[in-house]
């Protein structure tokens, strides 16, 4: 069965300070995967997704992740944490193309002046 | 360009009252899908529609039920509402060409059953 895992329900960070939500997975076949966050009373918005190719993936917002096959892991980074990305932030991933988005419990991130 | 538009934006019913959600998908989106999200959980997958029929459908009983339209909007129906049905649901639009293209996600509806 497909599974999503956030190990952290709430991850606080210093403005400035590099941040890492973490996201482990369990998918048969090759899986793609996903970061979403959640701004209070609003829809999931975007953040990057892995198909294949480089381990290292860049997407909005200067976030990163890194997919790390042998540990079925997708963390999300960034070098320099903000107070507006303060949120909630969900991974997801899906088996095969077309199918349904699992998705995590989410992490609620915290970033203070 | 207009994303993922849902409504109504907050709804509340009473156990055993029918309820009707909409959406539109964002322009040049053929593939719509429909997740709930209860309170402090990530979203669940309910089902997907694809040239009006339904693709995939998660673990949600019948009284959930959709629709698709030529023009590609959706709609959630739920039946004999429960207390437990209370949640944001949201609506998700993607073109249905690739599997690798993102899940664009509306700001969803808020449902109390009370």
């Amino acid at each position: 069965a497909q599974s999503v895992a956030q190990p952290e329900d709430q991850v606080n960070v210093a403005e400035g300070n590099p941040l890492t939500v973490k996201c482990t997975y369990s998918v048969s076949g090759n899986p793609y995967l996903f970061w979403y966050v959640q701004y209070p009373n609003r829809g999931l918005q975007f953040l990057l997704k892995y198909i294949t190719g480089d381990n290292l993936v860049k997407g909005s917002y200067g976030f990163e992740a890194e997919f790390n096959k042998s540990q079925t892991s997708f963390h999300l980074k960034k070098p320099s944490a903000l107070v507006s990305d303060s949120a909630l932030y969900f991974c997801a991933v899906r088996s095969n193309q077309g199918g349904k988005l699992i998705f995590g419990q989410g992490t609620e991130l915290s970033v203070k002046p | 360009d207009a994303g993922v538009t849902q409504s109504p934006t907050h709804l509340i019913k009473t156990r055993g009252q029918q309820v009707t959600l909409r959406c539109s998908p964002k322009s040049g989106h053929d593939t719509v899908s429909w997740y709930q999200q209860a309170l402090g959980q990530g979203p669940q997958f309910i089902f997907q529609y694809y040239e009006e029929e339904e693709r995939q459908r998660g673990n949600f009983p019948d009284r959930f039920s959709g629709h698709q339209f030529p023009n590609y909007s959706s709609e959630l129906n739920v039946n004999a509402l429960l207390l437990g049905d209370s949640a944001l649901y949201l609506c998700a639009s993607r073109s249905g060409g690739t599997g690798h293209s993102p899940l664009h996600f509306g700001n969803g509806t808020r449902l109390t059953v009370t």
